[in-house]
């Protein structure tokens, strides 16, 4: 079946360090793949996400790589703030299942001043 | 615009005990899925409903249940809780149902089971 591996957590950065946090996948087919965020209290808001190997997800200075050969999807940024403190999910939706969302475990990122 | 609403934010419960959670989906939209969200894990998806069927189910048991109604809104039943049904709910709205349809998030129903 489906299934989502990311980088355990949690990190901890310093305010404008760079941010990689990993994700690996299987799936049936072709997924499309998301990194969602979820702020303490909130629920869970889609962050980027890509529809086809080689495409590349970006939004907020957050960018990811749909990468078919080493089936990853991982999340970079190159300079985090503060704010960017959450918790943070990979997920797919593959063409053998499109109704729902498959996530990973979500990694905890803590960005000190 | 409003987002996806839920109710109540959280709810306490004891073994046994039934619990009805419900969703509004954002205006215009028409399919609802429910997912659960145990401390320090991924969401689990429970049950997508796409104008008012049930489109697809989780590996939950038949202690869960849901339904759509005509307006679109949605609830989700457990029946005879256990301790183990103490998650964040968390149900998702999106125009159509098909992996292109971006799902949308509610901010989750916090179920505690004592």
């Amino acid at each position: 079946g489906d299934s989502v591996t990311q980088m355990e957590g949690p990190v901890t950065l310093s305010e404008e360090a760079f941010l990689t946090i990993n994700c690996t996948y299987t799936a049936t087919g072709y997924p499309s793949l998301f990194w969602y965020v979820q702020y303490p209290g909130e629920g869970l808001q889609l962050l980027l996400k890509a529809t086809k190997a080689d495409d590349k997800g970006s939004n907020k200075g957050f960018e990811a790589t749909y990468r078919k050969e080493t089936t990853s999807f991982h999340l970079e940024k190159g300079s985090v703030q503060v704010s960017d403190s959450a918790v943070y999910f990979c997920a797919l939706r593959s063409t053998g299942s499109a109704r729902q969302l498959t996530f990973g475990s979500g990694t905890q990122l803590t960005v000190l001043p | 615009d409003a987002g996806v609403t839920q109710s109540p934010t959280h709810l306490i419960k004891t073994r046994g005990q039934h619990v009805t959670l419900r969703c509004s989906p954002i205006s215009g939209h028409k399919s609802v899925s429910w997912y659960q969200q145990v401390l320090g894990q991924g969401p689990q998806f429970i049950f997508q409903y796409y104008e008012k069927e049930e489109r697809g189910r989780g590996n939950f048991p038949d202690r869960f249940s849901a339904r759509q109604f005509p307006n679109y809104s949605s609830e989700l039943n457990v029946n005879a809780l256990l301790l183990g049904d103490s998650a964040l709910y968390l149900c998702a709205s999106s125009f159509r149902e098909g992996e292109y349809n971006e799902q949308f998030f509610g901010p989750g129903t916090r179920l505690t089971v004592l």
